[in-house]
């Protein structure tokens, strides 16, 4: 069983702060990696996806890959409120000739005013 | 944009029923798939498609069966819905190229009592 394992959280920082969420993953052969932002109630949207090691930004996100200690992270600079959500990390798996996602249970993350 | 619908956002349904969950989209992608979502289990994969007619299981395909008659649509059967399938429901697709990145329909929250 391929596994992808996060923090449950809840992470709580501070308005202006980084908030760092962490995931790691068992299969080595995966080769795309995703972050998706789930309000409470919504389904999840993505954010970002990085496919290389090193960093990748997009705003106020980024994600970083290390494959060879099978972890990858979001970080988000100058956190909102309105980043309160949870975090869930995907990860690409392949079997059987076919390509899916295995999901973490997701990081909740808290920003207080 | 990538759009994904889902027939119904909230449905409550009696034990013993069939219950249909349709999923629609409008981006011309080869892949669709249906998960649910539990507090403490996160998102797993029930049944997947890459192709019109054809399906395949997921992690937790039991109690479940799938319809894939035209590209854009994806349809979820109950067969005879039990109360430990209350759950949310989601839809999401994907072009099946490239970096298999997932794009999620807003969800269905399926009550069986």
């Amino acid at each position: 069983q391929k596994e992808v394992e996060q923090n449950s959280g809840p992470l709580s920082v501070p308005e202006g702060a980084i908030a760092s969420l962490n995931c790691t993953y068992s299969d080595r052969g995966s080769q795309s990696f995703f972050w998706y932002r789930q309000y409470s109630g919504k389904s999840p949207e993505l954010i970002m996806s990085i496919y290389s090691n090193g960093d990748k930004e997009d705003g106020r996100f980024t994600a970083q890959l290390n494959k060879a200690s099978q972890y990858v992270s979001l970080l988000i600079r100058d956190s909102q409120p309105s980043d309160s959500a949870t975090y869930l990390c995907a990860v690409n798996v392949e079997d059987s000739g076919y390509s899916t996602l295995t999901f973490g249970k997701g990081t909740m993350l808290l920003v207080s005013p | 944009d990538v759009k994904v619908t889902q027939s119904s956002r909230y449905l409550v349904k009696r034990t013993g029923e069939k219950v249909f969950l349709e999923c629609v989209q409008d981006m011309d992608h080869e892949n669709m798939f249906w998960y649910r979502q539990d507090p403490g289990l996160g998102l797993r994969l029930i049944y997947f498609s890459y192709d019109v007619k054809m399906k395949e299981k997921g992690d937790i395909p039991e109690g479940y069966s799938v319809s894939r008659e035209k590209k854009e649509r994806f349809s979820l059967i109950l067969e005879s819905a039990s109360t430990n399938q209350t759950s949310m429901y989601l839809c999401a697709s994907n072009s099946g190229r490239a970096y298999n990145e997932q794009f999620f329909g807003p969800g269905t929250r399926l009550t069986v009592l």
